[in-house]
């Protein structure tokens, strides 16, 4: 049973970049698409982007010059950086394990509040 | 890139059968997923490839797919099942996820 804990910073400076890590404790780390979603207070799940297992990256356009997604397979680790930060960000991050056969999430972190505030 | 929409409410009584939709263009050619999200929980996968469940997942959960419109259905609701349901769909051409607005279900 794969089980995903992730941690970061729970309050970020405007303009400051948010930083968030997921580590995988099971299951295989190689074989499968390591995504990070957020959903801002209540408003739905977005994608942010995603990591596959030989290091190409994906991201949601939305983000795409302000997010870096990365993995670190010694560690079994994926991490979020998103640049600029504004209030818009404000949000409950989460880190997910896509499958790669039928492109579904089944495993998520808990999710980190990631407040924007001076 | 391709959007998948969901109505934002549906409200059923305890033993009956919600269903809530999500709509996209040529949807039955995709592979759609279904999520449940209760308050300050992480979304938890209730159906996969339209209709298949995953282990753990009751019998009540089931899902259907056809034209532009997958369907979740959930048979004798009962008030555990008040949640937020998001449906999810791989775009193929952009390499990208993409989730319905979601949709919260009151049980009356």
């Amino acid at each position: 049973q794969v089980q995903l804990q992730q941690w970061g910073a729970g309050l970020v400076r405007p303009s400051e970049t948010l930083s968030l890590t997921c580590a995988v404790d099971g299951g295989s780390f190689s074989a499968n698409y390591w995504s990070w979603i957020r959903q801002a207070p209540g408003k739905g799940l977005e994608w942010i982007g995603h990591v596959k297992h030989w290091g190409d990256s994906f991201y949601n356009p939305s983000f795409k010059s302000r997010v870096t997604i990365s993995e670190d397979r010694s560690k079994k680790q994926s991490s979020l950086k998103l640049t600029s930060v504004t209030a818009a960000d404000t949000a409950v991050y989460f880190c997910a394990r896509g499958n790669s056969s039928s492109y579904f999430f089944d495993s998520w972190g808990q999710g980190t509040l990631v407040t924007v505030s001076a | 890139s391709y959007v998948v929409t969901q109505p934002p409410s549906v409200s059923v009584a305890p033993g009956q059968t919600a269903k809530i939709t999500c709509g996209g263009n040529n949807i039955e050619g995709k592979d759609v997923h279904w999520y449940q999200q209760k308050p300050g929980q992480a979304p938890v996968l209730v159906v996969y490839d339209v209709y298949v469940r995953p282990s753990g997942v009751t019998e009540r959960f089931s899902g259907s797919c056809s034209g532009d419109t997958a369907t979740l259905n959930i048979t004798a609701v009962e008030a555990g099942d008040e949640a937020d349901y998001y449906c999810q769909v791989w775009d193929i051409r952009t390499y990208h996820w993409v989730f319905g607005g979601g949709t919260k279900l009151t049980v009356l």
